[in-house]
C-alpha cells in the first residue's frame, strides 16, 4: 500500500499563477486534510473533509479552495498564489475523526511562491 | 495562552542519556492525546498515542496528567537516530485536533 501520496513534490510559482495540489489516500480513510507548516509556526490547518462530499474550513482557509473528489482524493487549489502562501504543504488522511485517531501524513509538497 | 504549549529545545543530549518533554495543553475537556515524530524535510508519524493510564513502547514512555493538564514523553537510552522533532497532539471539544510547535532533540556521539 502506498498510504498517502502527493503531488507534485516541489513547485516554484510566480505571484498571481494557480496551481492544484494533488492528494490520493489508499487506506480507505473517510476523513482527510490539508496542512501548511512554516517555520516557528509548526502545523496549520486549511480544510478538511470530515467525509467523502463534506469540506470545511480549518485555521488558515484564506486564498486556498478544496475539492474533495471522491473517497481516495482530496485537491487543494491556490487560485492565486502570493508570496506568503510558500510553505511546506501536508496531505493527511485519518479513519474518522483526526481528534480521536491517529492520522496518515503524505511527503508533502514544497511550494515557493516568487 | 496557546492551546498546546512545547518547549522547542532545543534538546541537545549524548547517546544513551534520558531525555524527558513536557506538553502543556489548556482546553480541560481534551480527551485525546499524542505524540507524533517528524524527521527534517519529512512529513510527521505517529510515534504513540498517550492513554490516561499512561503507556511504553520500548524506550519510549508516555503519560497524561489530567489534574495539571499536560502529558510528557521520557526516552531512555537515547540513540542517534532518535534526533528529531516530537510534536504534541491535543484532540477533544472539536473534530480536529490541535498541533503543538514541536521540540527539538539532538543526540550526539
Amino acid at each position: 500500500n502506498a498510504g498517502v501520496t502527493q503531488t507534485p513534490k516541489f513547485q516554484v510559482l510566480k505571484t498571481g499563477q494557480s496551481m492544484t495540489l494533488q492528494c490520493a489516500q489508499d487506506m480507505n480513510h473517510n476523513s482527510m486534510y490539508w496542512y501548511r507548516q512554516d517555520p516557528g509556526m509548526g502545523l496549520r490547518l486549511i480544510y478538511y473533509s470530515a467525509s467523502e462530499g463534506t469540506t470545511d474550513k480549518g485555521e488558515v482557509p484564506n486564498g486556498y479552495n478544496v475539492s474533495r473528489l471522491n473517497k481516495r482524493e482530496f485537491s487543494l487549489r491556490l487560485e492565486s498564489a502570493a508570496p506568503s502562501q510558500t510553505s511546506v504543504y501536508f496531505c493527511a488522511s485519518s479513519p474518522a475523526e483526526a481528534a480521536s485517531y491517529e492520522q496518515y501524513f503524505g511527503p508533502g509538497t514544497r511550494l515557493t511562491v516568487t | 495562552r496557546k492551546e498546546v504549549e512545547q518547549d522547542p529545545g532545543p534538546f541537545n543530549v549524548p547517546e544513551g542519556a534520558t531525555v524527558a518533554f513536557n506538553c502543556t495543553y489548556s482546553n480541560s475537556a481534551s480527551q485525546s492525546f499524542f505524540w507524533y515524530r517528524q524527521d527534517c524535510r519529512k512529513e510527521p508519524k505517529l510515534l504513540m498515542s498517550v492513554y490516561s493510564s499512561g503507556n511504553e513502547d520500548g524506550r519510549f514512555t508516555a503519560q497524561l496528567n489530567r489534574a495539571s493538564q499536560y502529558i510528557s514523553l521520557l526516552i531512555r537510552d537515547s540513540k542517534l537516530s532518535d534526533s528529531a522533532t516530537y510534536l504534541c497532539v491535543v484532540g477533544g471539544g472539536s473534530y480536529i485536533p490541535t498541533f503543538g510547535r514541536g521540540t527539538s532533540l539532538i543526540v550526539h556521539p
